[in-house]
């Protein structure tokens, strides 16, 4: 059945580096995906709404130079954690709305752990 | 979106019912009531949606009150694999394109052997 897959699960990086992160949708397309970060102990909150063949839409408070969102065909969306620091470090979660939903059904990607040295 | 009230926490024995409330008392008429569970370190999962009928599928069922300022999620025979949190999502029904979320704190279901 669809799923949502994410890539890698999880990553460990150093201060400074990049960090991207994959997110497929599987025996489906997605025109939108939508990116979280989670805290441990926490709520997911939403960090930005990825688009197909346009810019991504971010959340008040969420670097778009940092978080660098590129959504470029109908089933992959990638965020790239530019420059990484210790902070940064959350649990990244992808969704995308089910094909034969409303909108507001969705699946989501089973996430990606990323901390930073 | 309405806000959602839901008790941060409760436990439940294994094989019983697990019934999870939520309050919307701020529901406006065309926002659905949306119910989404996430495994520890796991993606969160779609459960269920109603809009002001009792609806049921294979995973639960949701029981809307007549003024729709309340809900609840019903596991019928609560597993230990159905220890998460549950959150409850008041949105208006979207289009094609797909909304974005907007996550509470949830409650954290305990189910005990």
């Amino acid at each position: 059945g669809a799923v949502v897959s994410q890539h890698p699960s999880w990553v460990i990086c150093k201060s400074g580096t990049s960090v991207k992160i994959e997110c497929r949708s599987l025996d489906f397309q997605a025109t939108t995906m939508f990116w979280y970060r989670q805290f441990p102990k926490q709520s997911l909150m939403l960090m930005a709404t990825s688009n197909e063949g346009s810019k991504a839409t971010y959340e008040q408070g969420v670097e778009k130079d940092k978080f660098l969102i590129n959504h470029a065909s109908l089933t992959l969306s990638t965020l790239t954690v530019t420059s990484a620091h210790p902070e940064d470090s959350s649990f990244y979660i992808c969704s995308a709305p089910m094909p034969s939903g409303s909108g507001n059904e969705q699946y989501f990607g089973p996430g990606t752990r990323l901390t930073v040295t | 979106d309405a806000k959602t009230t839901q008790p941060p926490s409760m436990d439940c024995a294994e094989g019983r019912a697990a019934n999870l409330p939520c309050n919307h008392s701020t529901i406006s008429g065309n926002e659905y009531v949306y119910w989404y569970r996430q495994i520890h370190s796991q993606g969160p999962q779609y459960i269920i949606h109603g809009l002001k009928n009792n609806e049921t599928n294979e995973m639960a069922s949701l029981i809307i009150t007549e003024d729709r300022k309340s809900s609840t999620l019903i596991l019928p025979h609560a597993t230990l694999r159905d220890t998460a949190v549950y959150y409850c999502i008041v949105r208006v029904g979207g289009g094609n394109a797909g909304n974005m979320l907007t996550f509470g704190g949830g409650t954290r279901l305990m189910v005990k052997p």
